[in-house]
């Protein structure tokens, strides 16, 4: 069984600033994994997603994140935020045999200050 | 337009009235689940199914119930609500299983008093 672990549950930052969202995964086997984000009132969306290949990932809206295999970590990351970037941002894992569905982890809030 | 829709968006009920909350995608997908999101604890798996008659728990399963008679519709039930099932509800729906992207629906704010 997979698990991911968010280690920020708020992080704070100036607009024009850049932000980074750590996520650790802990997983016996080879795992997809998933940033999704959700704006207020509203359901989750798919910012980006790693299944194999290049280890950055580019994403929507500016985001990208890396695939870090030894230190089994995928990091989103923004170089300068915007106001409509305030959001709860989810870390997702799956594993590549497909046993389970998504595991996420318990999700960072992005503030942005003026 | 692709979504996935839930329904009520908001609901007050009282405990042990039973209650269900619609789900219904309109993109062929195979893989439908439940969540709830709870502060503090992220989104927690309640049950999925990968195909039509085809449903198997998740992480937090107890005092729900699902069914899939139709490949488009994925309903949570809930027999006999207690408070500490006072959450917010997600369906998701996507491809597969773990490879392709989730859908979402907008969410069930479910309050049992």
């Amino acid at each position: 069984a997979q698990s991911v672990t968010q280690l920020d549950s708020q992080v704070p930052v100036f607009e024009e600033a850049p932000v980074e969202l750590r996520c650790n995964y802990s997983s016996s086997v080879s795992v997809y994994l998933f940033w999704y984000v959700q704006y207020p009132n509203q359901g989750l969306q798919l910012l980006l997603k790693y299944l194999s290949g290049s280890t950055l990932v580019k994403g929507i809206n500016g985001f990208e994140a890396e695939f870090n295999k030894s230190q089994t970590s995928f990091h989103l990351r923004k170089p300068s935020v915007h106001i409509s970037d305030t959001a709860e941002y989810f870390c997702a894992v799956s594993d590549r045999g497909g046993a389970d569905g998504l595991t996420f982890g318990k999700g960072t809030h992005l503030i942005i200050q003026p | 337009e692709a979504q996935v829709t839930q329904n009520p968006r908001y609901l007050i009920t009282v405990t042990g009235k039973k209650l269900t909350v619609t789900c219904s995608q309109n993109m062929n997908h195979e893989y439908m689940s439940w969540y709830r999101q709870d502060p503090g604890l992220g989104l927690r798996q309640i049950y999925y199914s990968m195909n039509v008659e085809v449903t198997d728990k998740g992480d937090v399963p107890e005092g729900y119930k699902v069914s899939r008679k139709e490949k488009r519709n994925f309903p949570l039930i809930l027999e006999s609500p207690s408070p500490n099932q006072t959450s917010l509800y997600f369906c998701a729906s996507s491809l597969s299983q773990g490879l392709d992207e989730a859908f979402f629906g907008q969410g069930t704010r479910l309050t049992v008093v």
